[in-house]
């Protein structure tokens, strides 16, 4: 079954504990992405990757980071969470360029950091 | 900056009454256009989308929407909503010509009264 996975589903964490939130998909997409989810702000892009090693911000990025060393995995790194990166995250995948398709969906991260 | 507009933050409707939920963009550019549901404690998924083509396209569970250049609009219908659509609905544009970012709006959560 075609998918993304996001790890864990749930996490409280407190300031300044280093996490990681990991995602895999299995469709050898290229384009990999992380939003965060906000009441009346939509998704909101933090990182987006266009293919193994080649990564860039997107609208949010402060306080994030990701890696992409492996073509399916994408995870989201919080060095030193803080109680404003409480939120709902979405990872996300599709084909890549010269072929625009719609994103699939991890089922979500809901992070609270105290 | 491209942006998506939602002006509908929340749409009550009867059950069985018909429903349309609003998306603007803002490019005159190619668009591809993408409509996501969300229902409580989910990831996204497509409801529809428009790539290319005709400009009405249909989704799943009985949505359509249609694409008009000249008004930069991408509007979400259903002619019979049931208690089942109760979600949050997300309008997603992807602009052409450069990498596949995409770009949401704020999303319209629509509410089926019994």
């Amino acid at each position: 079954e075609a998918q993304v996975t996001q790890n864990p589903r749930y996490l409280i964490t407190v300031t300044g504990k280093k996490l990681t939130v990991t995602c895999s998909q299995n469709m050898n997409h290229e384009y990999m992405s992380w939003y965060r989810q906000d009441p009346g702000l939509g998704l909101r892009q933090i990182y987006y990757s266009m293919n193994v090693e080649v990564t860039d911000k997107g609208d949010v990025p402060e306080g994030y980071k990701v890696s992409r060393k492996e073509k399916r995995n994408f995870p989201l790194i919080l060095e030193s969470p803080s109680p404003n990166q409480t939120s709902l995250y979405f990872c996300a995948s599709s084909w890549g360029t010269g072929r625009v398709t719609e994103a699939f969906f991890g089922q979500g991260t809901r992070l609270t950091v105290v | 900056a491209q942006s998506v507009t939602q002006l509908d933050s929340q749409v009550p409707v009867f059950e069985e009454a018909p429903v349309e939920l609003r998306c603007n963009y803002s490019s005159s550019v190619s668009v591809y256009l993408f409509w996501y549901v969300q229902y409580p404690n989910q990831g996204l998924q497509l409801l529809l989308k428009y790539l290319s083509g005709s400009t009405l396209v249909k989704g799943i569970n009985g949505f359509e929407a249609e694409f008009n250049k000249s008004q930069t609009s991408f509007h979400l219908r259903k002619p019979s909503v049931h208690i089942s659509d109760t979600a949050e609905y997300f309008c997603a544009v992807v602009y052409s010509g450069g990498y596949q970012k995409v770009t949401f709006g704020t999303g319209t959560k629509l509410q089926v009264i019994p």
